[in-house]
């Protein structure tokens, strides 16, 4: 069963417009989401991250919105620029014991000039 | 100040034969992990250790074992590697039980 879900495969969006990036999760024990970024060939680094006592966190050209009742993020980046074009994952924590990231699928993020 | 490494980068092995993936961090992390990943299945965690003396399995256990050698180390051995276990692995390391995860360059693995 996923609990963490990124929906859609890939995504395309022109240099300079909004990217949004989409995720879904099942479990209501989750209070703590990250947005890794991935380049190809490379590990994941991490991009931006948002507790639940918050709705939006924002750095630079990202944003991260949560919507508990929904339970679905999203991450904004704005403008879109064609070094953004790499694979996303959304993970999520819950603070059960000891607790460990939950990965979605990741999107490829394909940015053009 | 290197953060994650891992060796060896690539390799190939054939059914059957073991290995050791070798992973080791810079950052005084408590916790490191291991995953794996495939083609559109995400980032699986095989095993981690949450201190060093302690690991646990992860959601792939199956057909590796770990071992914590000390706070900075932390390898992964294929006893018998399979070609099911062909992937790009990826050790990580965190400073506190959740939240974010430093990982290093990966490792390609090729069972034939």
């Amino acid at each position: 069963d996923q609990q963490v879900k990124q929906n859609s495969p890939s995504l395309s969006v022109q240099e300079g417009r909004i990217s949004i990036l989409n995720c879904d999760y099942t479990n209501s024990m989750f209070d703590y989401f990250l947005w890794y970024k991935k380049y190809p060939a490379e590990g994941p680094t991490f991009l931006i991250s948002i507790s639940s006592i918050k709705d939006k966190n924002e750095d630079g050209r990202f944003t991260v919105f949560l919507n508990k009742s929904a339970k679905h993020l999203s991450l904004h980046i704005v403008p879109s620029q064609p070094g953004d074009s790499a694979v996303y994952f959304c993970a999520a924590s819950d603070y059960s014991g000891y607790s460990t990231l939950t990965f979605g699928k990741g999107t490829m993020l394909l940015v053009s000039p | 100040n290197a953060g994650v490494t891992q060796t060896p980068k690539f390799q190939v092995l054939k059914t059957g034969q073991s290995m050791t993936l070798q992973c080791a961090q810079d950052m005084n992390h408590n916790s490191m992990y291991w995953y794996r990943q495939d083609p559109g299945m995400g980032l699986r965690l095989i095993y981690y250790s949450a201190s060093e003396g302690t690991t646990d399995k992860g959601e792939v256990p199956n057909g590796y074992n770990v071992s914590r050698l000390n706070k900075r180390e932390f390898s992964l051995r294929l006893e018998s590697a399979a070609p099911s276990q062909t992937s790009v692995y990826f050790c990580a390391s965190s400073e506190a039980p959740r939240g974010e995860q430093f990982f290093g360059p990966g490792t390609r693995l090729t069972v034939l």
